[in-house]
């Protein structure tokens, strides 16, 4: 079985501009979430999809959005972006995503120049 | 979900068991401790979770106390490659995971 897959791998983006991340979990499974981590701040939480709805909410801006897909693929978009979100984001995938493990990409590391 | 207290370094030798605390006084009654570790920039690996009774897999034990404020997570055999920061997450019926600054285990030969 395929594991969680993240496109692109890396990314270099200039400030103001916009990026869309994408993640396609593993098959079978419904809930996708997503993370952004930063060696400041850690790993951190950043929204949860499940059933192409908005489950769970971190602590982010709105310029953070995302989407899921029928087929459970999902897309995060990051606008007008700044310095401070250059950061590795990983998306993991998981059964329903309550009270299951969840599986994680190998992450994209986004650089903002 | 519950906040988690973990060292934030360890080291092991090769071949010796690993033993790696967590402390999650606050955890509710329906929240599972999870403990899930990354190397070096991958992303994160599941390792175990449990609820109230020590669980085993072919990668580690996981051992909680009766009254639920803290676990043990333990590597039996350590090798070079299970140098890795390890996460403990308290975690409930929520499907987002908080993790915390989490202990970097360093396996020395």
């Amino acid at each position: 079985k395929a594991g969680v897959t993240q496109t692109p791998r890396y990314l270099i983006k200039t400030r103001g501009q916009q990026v869309t991340l994408s993640c396609s979990p593993i098959s079978g499974h419904r809930s996708v979430s997503w993370y952004q981590q930063t060696p400041g701040q850690g790993l951190q939480f950043l929204f949860e999809y499940f059933s192409e709805t908005q489950r769970n909410k971190g602590n982010f801006p709105g310029r953070f959005s995302g989407r899921q897909f029928s087929n459970s693929r999902s897309e995060m978009n990051v606008s007008t972006l700044e310095l401070g979100d250059s950061a590795l984001y990983l998306c993991a995938s998981s059964l329903t995503g309550t009270k299951n493990i969840q599986y994680f990409g190998a992450g994209t590391r986004l650089s903002v120049l | 979900d519950a906040k988690t207290t973990q060292p934030t370094s360890m080291d092991c030798a090769e071949g010796r068991a690993a033993n790696l605390p967590c402390n999650h006084s606050t955890i509710s009654g329906n929240e599972y401790v999870y403990w899930y570790r990354q190397i070096h920039s991958q992303g994160p690996q599941y390792i175990i979770h449990g609820l109230k009774n020590n669980e085993t897999n072919e990668m580690a034990s996981l051992i909680i106390t009766e009254d639920r404020k803290s676990s043990t997570l333990i590597l039996p055999h350590a090798t070079l490659r299970d140098t890795a920061v390890y996460y403990c997450i308290g975690s409930g019926n929520t499907g987002k995971l908080i993790f915390g600054q989490g202990t970097t285990l360093q396996v020395k030969p």
